[in-house]
């Protein structure tokens, strides 16, 4: 059964760095993970995607082990403004279709 | 850029009445768009997949007669609730992917109250 978790929330103080983890055991060998946010009533804001190793860009870095069941996403330096909840999406093979599946979502707390 | 839009942004409507929801890729052509629906507090359920020209794919569990898809063109996909009942009230948001590159570009939602 394709499944991604992730915890369900986190709390962390302005100006620190944030690490998301999600676990994706049946991730498919040629499949892709990415990363969003969401505000509320909002649809989910693009962050990141990568495939292994390491991926960073202008406001996030994703890191995914050698095996690919997890991945974590990375945010530097935290501020208010980047309470929302984050979810990792991860395309599944199932039987010869693809199965896209939102993670759980965390929902990032930020503290002053 | 990546830019994708929906409308209404919400929607009343009466039991037994039907809604459609338009969702439109504004900078980029979409060979492939999503339909997701969303409860408070809960995760984005994938309701089908739709590609340009063709019949959409709906998930396990979702009413192809009741959720109904079309995909006229790589810019506009819709999605018209029919015979809507307030179990149906929800969040639905719409996505399209940036071809070949896996990336979904998700429009704002459309929150649908039926009453």
């Amino acid at each position: 059964l394709a499944k991604t978790t992730q915890p369900i929330s986190m709390d962390s103080y302005e100006g620190q760095e944030v690490n998301i983890t999600c676990s994706h055991n049946n991730i498919a060998t040629n499949d892709y993970i990415t990363w969003y946010q969401q505000f509320p009533s909002q649809g989910p804001r693009f962050i990141i995607q990568g495939y292994k190793t390491k991926v960073t860009n202008e406001v996030a870095s994703l890191f995914i082990p050698a095996d690919r069941k997890s991945s974590t996403l990375s945010l530097p330096r935290v501020s208010l403004s980047d309470t929302a909840v984050y979810y990792c999406l991860v395309v599944f093979v199932t039987s010869g279709t693809y199965k896209y599946i939102f993670g759980t979502g965390t929902r990032l707390k930020v503290l002053a | 850029g990546a830019v994708v839009s929906q409308h209404p942004s919400w929607v009343i409507c009466k039991s037994g009445t039907s809604v459609k929801i338009e969702c439109r890729s504004l900078d980029f052509q979409a060979t492939t768009m999503f339909w997701y629906r969303q409860f408070p507090k809960q995760s984005l359920m994938l309701m089908a997949t739709s590609n340009e020209g063709s019949k959409a794919t709906y998930e396990q569990g979702v009413e192809k007669d009741k959720f109904l898809i079309n995909h006229a063109s790589l810019t506009l996909s819709t999605l018209t609730v029919t015979s809507a009942h307030p179990e149906d009230s929800s969040f639905y948001i719409c996505s399209a992917e940036l071809s070949g590159s896996y990336e979904q570009y998700f429009g704002p939602g459309t929150r649908l109250t039926v009453t």
